[in-house]
């Protein structure tokens, strides 16, 4: 199978934006998302990018595909204290590989 | 619209007892199926894929299996369940054809196995 790695922390102040990292393994990944878990709560798919993309802009959030290394980025501007979340990255094509997960705190 | 359900939603259960943790998915035809658990404090770990009804696939080897009775409907089980098989289990669809936007999932179901 793919790895997919993240790191498990980051920390930012309230309207500074972040930037969460994540490498996969699997160059044939034909999709790359991004999930968001809230305490007590389900995935909830944030937003996705194919492969032959380099970058997709959905309001506060920016994704940043470098196919070339293997590397997809979540930039979320303007960071609220509502996106303190867990946010997964994945890859693949009809079968799907996680990270870990980045656990964001935004500081007031 | 498609949406996805599981249940239950918690379920506390002894260790050797068995378990069935059920999967339905409505609004769709012939989606892939997918069982993934969240272990306290770890990332996502996808346990089986299913393509179509009595296809499974298994990712790691472990005390679980997964059944696809009928085309929307998957499920979870355990002849005895391990005390290493508590945690958070979701079940997931993404289109069967074509292009997938990633899977759905459902809201989880929360085991504890004591």
């Amino acid at each position: 199978g793919e790895d997919v790695e993240q790191s498990l922390f980051l920390s930012v102040r309230e309207g500074d934006s972040s930037v969460i990292n994540c490498t996969y393994t699997d160059s044939s990944s034909t999709y790359l998302y991004w999930y968001k878990q809230e305490p007590g709560a389900g995935l909830q798919l944030l937003t996705y990018i194919f492969s032959n993309m380099d970058m997709k802009q959905d309001q506060r959030l920016t994704v940043l595909l470098n196919k070339k290394d293997k590397h997809l980025s979540l930039r979320i501007a303007d960071t609220q204290t509502g996106d303190s979340a867990i946010y997964f990255c994945a890859a693949g094509a009809n079968n799907l590989f996680f990270g870990t997960g980045t656990r964001l705190t935004v500081i007031p | 619209s498609q949406t996805i359900h599981q249940w239950p939603a918690t379920l506390v259960q002894p260790v050797g007892s068995p378990l069935s943790l059920e999967c339905t998915v409505e609004g769709t035809s012939n989606p892939n199926l997918y069982w993934y658990r969240q272990a306290a404090g770890r990332g996502l770990q996808l346990l089986f894929y299913s393509v179509g009804i009595g296809q499974i696939s298994s990712e790691v080897p472990q005390n679980l299996s997964a059944s696809r009775p009928q085309d929307r409907q998957f499920i979870l089980s355990s002849k005895k369940l391990l005390l290493s098989d508590s945690g958070f289990y979701l079940c997931a669809w993404s289109p069967g054809t074509g292009y997938s936007f990633g899977g759905f999932f459902g809201p989880g179901t929360r085991l504890t196995v004591l």
